[in-house]
């Protein structure tokens, strides 16, 4: 079993719809919790990093940690076309130095 | 803004070559990694750097190696490419968390 399971997609909404995106985990451990986007042919650019439990917003997207549950979900409203990308959750747990685990991703597509 | 720099977007090489991959990060970041990003694998740890000299094996080190002679730049050798090392390469670094990535090399080995 992996440590981070996430489901590869491929996921297709239409434009402004609220997209879900999540991740599980087994290692309860784990304390630092971030979400990338990326981009075809790019790198990932960080969204969203969060400490501990609780929720993050920042604009359009809010990301959730339910360290209970070992859980953590990525939220986008009113997504648009440009949302279009690979998501990957990544997780890391204290003091290891900042490795980090990813899950493998998911493959978005916003159609307008 | 974290800026980490790819010295090269896209590379050929053939095999049994020695490959340098170049990063450069401009925070002053402690710690640098290399990933190498496959279809179906995902991101996958090389190597990464705690400080300058330093170095510590990720989960596929084989086959490769690293420098890192200024806290900045960190280097990724392939000793003598093989053709299983066909891959986009990403470099990130970070102070503690999170980590920040450039955009990677797509190395092609022929």
């Amino acid at each position: 079993q992996k440590e981070v399971e996430q489901d590869p997609g491929p996921l297709s909404v239409p434009e402004g719809a609220i997209v879900s995106l999540n991740c599980t985990y087994s290692n309860s451990a784990f304390q630092y919790f971030m979400w990338y986007r990326q981009y075809s042919r790019k790198g990932p650019e960080l969204l969203m990093y969060t400490y501990s439990s609780g929720n993050k917003e920042d604009g359009r997207f809010t990301a959730q940690v339910d360290k209970s549950s070992k859980y953590i979900s990525l939220f986008i409203r009113d997504s648009q076309p440009s949302d279009s990308a690979t998501y990957l959750c990544a997780m890391s747990p204290w003091g290891q130095g900042g490795k980090l685990i990813f899950g493998q991703g998911t493959e978005l597509s916003v159609k307008p | 803004d974290v800026k980490v720099t790819q010295s090269s977007r896209y590379l050929v090489k053939r095999t049994g070559e020695k490959v340098f991959l170049e990063c450069v990060q401009d925070m002053d970041h402690e710690n640098m990694f290399w990933y190498r990003q496959d279809p179906g694998l995902g991101l996958r740890l090389i190597y990464f750097s705690y400080d300058v000299k330093m170095k510590e094996k990720g989960d596929i080190p084989e086959g490769y190696s690293v420098s890192r002679e200024k806290k900045e730049r960190f280097s990724l050798i392939l000793e003598s490419a093989s053709t299983n090392q066909t891959s986009m390469y990403l470099c990130a670094s970070a102070q503690n968390q999170p980590q920040h990535f450039g955009d990677g090399t797509r190395l092609s080995i022929l």
